[in-house]
């Protein structure tokens, strides 16, 4: 079982709806990162969480420490963030990431 | 500002060459990570740097690959004698001195390693 598990691996919306991808660990974290990948590019980093939400523009994302939970919501999607969405957590000191394999998620307009 | 640059953006090289992969982190950062990302998989922890130092090369494989980070100039990611295995897109980011373990992290563009 890997320590990061995302769900689902793979989503296709509407232009317009929310989403909601999943991400599971089970080891012990100082930040969990939401990361976006797109096809052929870079990786940027859209939030870094030790509790609670944060919210920046369509996104937001939440974390539940107790649960080892963290959910990544996109409001009124758009074609544009079809991208790969993936999580990572900082584990130990030293700050190395451990990531999950990622969400492919589609918007169609 | 700049942020992370990686160079070259392609790389190909033939069985048995060798690959030299640099990162130049964001000014001022002291820290870089090196991944790995193979086709159809996840990234994957490589080696963790500090100026002239590295700190956790756990996930880097034993034999063929190295890593440096010297007081002056990029992080190298060196890759000898490189097997089709090797083809996979190499990412490294940086963090900043004061913040290190849980500082948001800033990726290059990654290099797209190709063996033939």
């Amino acid at each position: 079982k890997n320590e990061v598990e995302q769900s689902p691996q793979n989503l296709t919306a509407q232009e317009g709806e929310f989403i909601t991808i999943n991400c599971s660990y089970s080891v012990g974290i100082s930040a969990l990162h939401w990361l976006q990948q797109h096809p052929g590019g870079g990786i940027v980093s859209l939030f870094m969480l030790s509790s609670g939400k944060k919210k920046h523009g369509r996104l937001i994302a939440t974390i539940n420490i107790q649960e080892k939970h963290s959910s990544l919501h996109i409001t009124a999607s758009h074609p544009r963030d079809s991208a790969v969405y993936i999580c990572a957590v900082s584990s130990g000191n030293t700050g190395k990431l451990i990531f999950g394999q990622g969400t492919t998620l589609q918007v169609k307009p | 500002n700049a942020g992370v640059m990686q160079n070259p953006r392609h790389l190909v090289r033939r069985r048995g060459q060798e690959a030299r992969l640099r990162c130049s982190p964001v000014k001022g950062h002291s820290h870089v990570y090196w991944y790995r990302q193979l086709p159809e998989e996840g990234l994957k922890f490589m080696v963790y740097l500090q100026k002239e130092n590295i700190i956790d090369e756990s996930g880097m494989p034993k034999e063929r690959f190295s890593a440096e980070f010297p007081k002056e100039g990029p992080s190298i990611l060196r890759i000898q004698q490189v097997v089709r295995g090797d083809s996979a897109a190499y990412f490294c980011a940086s963090s900043p001195i004061q913040r290190s373990h849980n500082s948001p992290l800033h990726f290059g563009n990654g290099t797209r390693l190709t063996v033939t």
